[in-house]
């Protein structure tokens, strides 16, 4: 089974909509992130979470909001999408010393 | 302060031949050097890693050099295969700071011909 797992996987949903994609994680990090990835414009970081009750806004946070359920769960919510947030979603997961990322297989989401 | 620099943005190379990807950062506070590789489809991976205490890491075909003074760091794939067709991030990170996530490049996608 995959480490860091993200669903769903695929998404289209309309402006306006409320959406949440979620990540979890088996590997036991402490530390989870979500960004975003737009074509040339590489991985952007939207928000990360160093422990169950820390929460952090990372460069292009406005327009998402981030629950951290647990130390293996980290979901994020666009509260009302608009078509300029269609893109590649990654969940990744580092350890205390915050080296090495793993990153899930990502989430494609189209708003229309 | 926080950018890190990645260039260039895509790279055509001969099968057999060497690429390169150069990357350059300002924050003299960053010690940890990755770089990741993505295939399509997939979400990155780590490759290879550096340190500044070296000044060059090498692990199969794939080499970082590093340059302190210069706030230079490079990845060097010998031999180029079709297979290492991927896009190539580099980042950098104060390592032991351990507050402060990765800054990635803006990423190199790679296409490597027969």
């Amino acid at each position: 089974d995959a480490d860091v797992t993200q669903t769903p996987r695929n998404r289209i949903t309309k402006t306006g909509k409320r959406i949440m994609l979620e990540c979890s994680q088996t590997k036991g990090h402490d530390r989870m992130y979500w960004y975003r990835q737009d074509p040339g414009l590489g991985l952007q970081l939207i928000y990360y979470s160093f422990d169950v009750k820390d929460i952090n806004k990372g460069e292009i946070s406005d327009g998402y909001s981030v629950s951290r359920q647990a130390q293996a769960k980290f979901s994020l919510s666009l509260e009302s999408a608009i078509p300029n947030q269609t893109a590649l979603y990654f969940c990744a997961t580092s350890g205390t010393r915050g080296d090495t990322q793993y990153f899930g297989p990502g989430t494609r989401l189209t708003v229309l | 302060q926080q950018q890190v620099k990645q260039s260039p943005q895509s790279l055509i190379v001969q099968k057999g031949g060497i690429s390169i990807i150069n990357c350059a950062y300002e924050n003299t506070a960053f010690d940890y050097f990755p770089w990741y590789q993505q295939f399509p489809g997939k979400g990155p991976a780590l490759l290879i890693a550096i340190r500044p205490d070296v000044s060059e890491k090498k692990e199969g075909r794939f080499t970082i050099s590093f340059n302190k003074s210069a706030k230079q760091f490079s990845l060097h794939i010998m031999d180029s295969q079709p297979g290492d067709s991927a896009t190539y991030f580099c980042a950098a990170s104060p390592f032991f700071s351990g507050n402060t996530p990765l800054v990635f490049g803006k990423g190199t996608r790679l296409s490597v011909i027969a």
